[in-house]
């Protein structure tokens, strides 16, 4: 059973129009992630989420915003989406904070934009 | 330089075949280490740590070498299955949260 659930699988968008992509976890992990992933390229970390202590990645665009209401959810929120910003959009979560923590991933969602 | 480089492939190799990918990184206080596993169009999976002592899981073994900054995979008796990017992890702080990823070796086995 998928541990961490992201939905949808795929979102289209229009330019401009704001989206959002929720994941959830039945793992009770303590720490939540949103990554972009461009096509060919590696994923990049756009912010976590400690408990409810959120953590932005310096290059983060300001387009780009988090919630997390409770441990199970997280929602990544993107107020004007451009081109740009046609992606997946990988959740992943590890239980805590420390160096020797994997992070286990949900299945994606693919953004594309009009 | 990039924090985490790997070598893009793609590996084309026959089934059987013993397989060996490197990756080096940067940042001589990254903290731990990981091979990812991701299909085309799919999430990455955690294939498994790496371990100074190195370490095996069947087929797979993962070795880190620190004072020469390189992680490597190897892989032995290749399967069809085990056609996928292989994504070399770093991460880099001891906060446990800097997850920087290569850009991944892509690896085809053929029959």
């Amino acid at each position: 059973d998928a541990m961490v659930i992201q939905n949808p699988r795929y979102q289209v968008t229009q330019f401009g129009k704001p989206v959002t992509l929720s994941c959830s976890q039945t793992l009770n992990h303590n720490v939540m992630y949103w990554y972009q992933q461009k096509s060919s390229q590696a994923p990049k970390l756009l912010f976590h989420y400690y408990d409810k202590d959120f953590n932005n990645e310096a290059d983060t665009p300001d387009n780009f915003q988090s919630r997390r209401p409770n441990t199970s959810f997280c929602f990544l929120d993107i107020r004007s989406p451009g081109l740009g910003d046609a992606a997946m959009y990988l959740c992943a979560t590890s239980a805590h904070k420390a160096p020797n923590q994997p992070q286990h991933f949900g299945d994606g969602t693919r953004l594309s934009i009009l | 330089r990039k924090e985490v480089e790997q070598d893009p492939g793609p590996f084309n190799v026959p089934e059987g075949a013993t397989v060996a990918f490197n990756c080096t990184y940067s940042n001589s206080a990254s903290q731990s280490f990981f091979w990812y596993r991701q299909d085309c169009r799919k999430e990455p999976k955690l294939l498994m740590s790496v371990y100074s002592s190195g370490n095996e899981d069947g087929r797979f073994t993962a070795q880190l070498n620190r004072a020469s900054q390189y992680i490597s995979l190897l892989i032995r008796d290749s399967k069809l299955s085990d056609s996928a990017t292989y994504l070399c992890v770093g991460l880099l702080n001891q906060a446990g949260t800097a997850l920087i990823f290569g850009k991944g070796t892509t690896l085809s086995v053929s029959s």
